[in-house]
């Protein structure tokens, strides 16, 4: 059962415009949201997350739009820059639960963004 | 800050012997502490939560004898492969989340071949 869904695989983008990276979940208890990025065979690495009472997040290049009630968020990055290029994880997490499932992060299948000079 | 380090990063062990991983946070305290692991093009997918001083909980069919987690300082956490098998061969990625936050900060990752 995928609970969190990136629905596209790749993407391919040119140096300067708009990156637009898709999440879905299914899970409604999820309640605080994370975009992380990786590269081969490195960790990943935190970017922005955004909590489920806002709608938008913003840091720098890097936007995160939450839309509860389609249960879909995305990150925007602007401009996009050839050193963006790696896959993109978004995760979700359900702050709201006690115990042992504090925290917890459920991830998506990752999705491929290349950045084109 | 918020910086997290694994070792080793690579290690290749015969079949049937044992490996233990280290994942330390380097300058803050981590009550709690993930394992991952990743198989290639896949998400990564979550092994077991560890506390400080408690026993790991363990992900829905993730073998609890074969993977031992201690976390014993709130600073190291370490997981060890027992009797490892081919099938294990894996990226296995630690993260680390302070006692205040949500988020969580990973570590480069081990890559484990067993032969």
């Amino acid at each position: 059962d995928q609970q969190v869904k990136q629905n596209s695989p790749s993407l391919s983008v040119q140096e300067g415009r708009i990156s637009i990276l898709n999440c879905d979940y299914t899970n409604s208890m999820f309640d605080y949201f994370l975009w992380y990025k990786k590269y081969p065979a490195e960790g990943p690495t935190f970017l922005i997350s955004i909590s489920s009472i806002k709608d938008k997040n913003e840091d720098g290049r890097f936007t995160v739009f939450l839309n509860k009630s389609a249960k879909h968020l995305s990150l925007h990055i602007v401009p996009s820059q050839p050193g963006d290029s790696a896959v993109y994880f978004c995760a979700a997490s359900r702050l709201g639960a006690g115990g042992t499932s504090y925290g917890k992060l459920t991830f998506g299948q990752g999705t491929i963004l290349t950045v084109h000079p | 800050g918020a910086v997290v380090s694994q070792h080793p990063s690579r290690v290749i062990c015969k079949s049937g012997t044992s490996v233990k991983i280290e994942c330390r946070s380097l300058d803050f305290q981590a009550t709690t502490m993930f394992w991952y692991r990743q198989f290639p093009k896949q998400s990564l997918m979550l092994m077991a939560t560890s506390n400080e001083g408690s026993k790991a909980t363990y992900e829905q069919g993730v073998e609890k004898d074969k993977f031992l987690i201690n976390h014993a300082s709130l600073t190291l956490s370490t997981l060890t492969v027992t009797s490892a098998h081919p099938e294990d061969s894996s990226f296995y990625i630690c993260s680390a989340r302070a006692s205040k936050g949500y988020e969580q900060y990973f570590g480069p990752g081990t890559r484990l071949t067993v032969t």
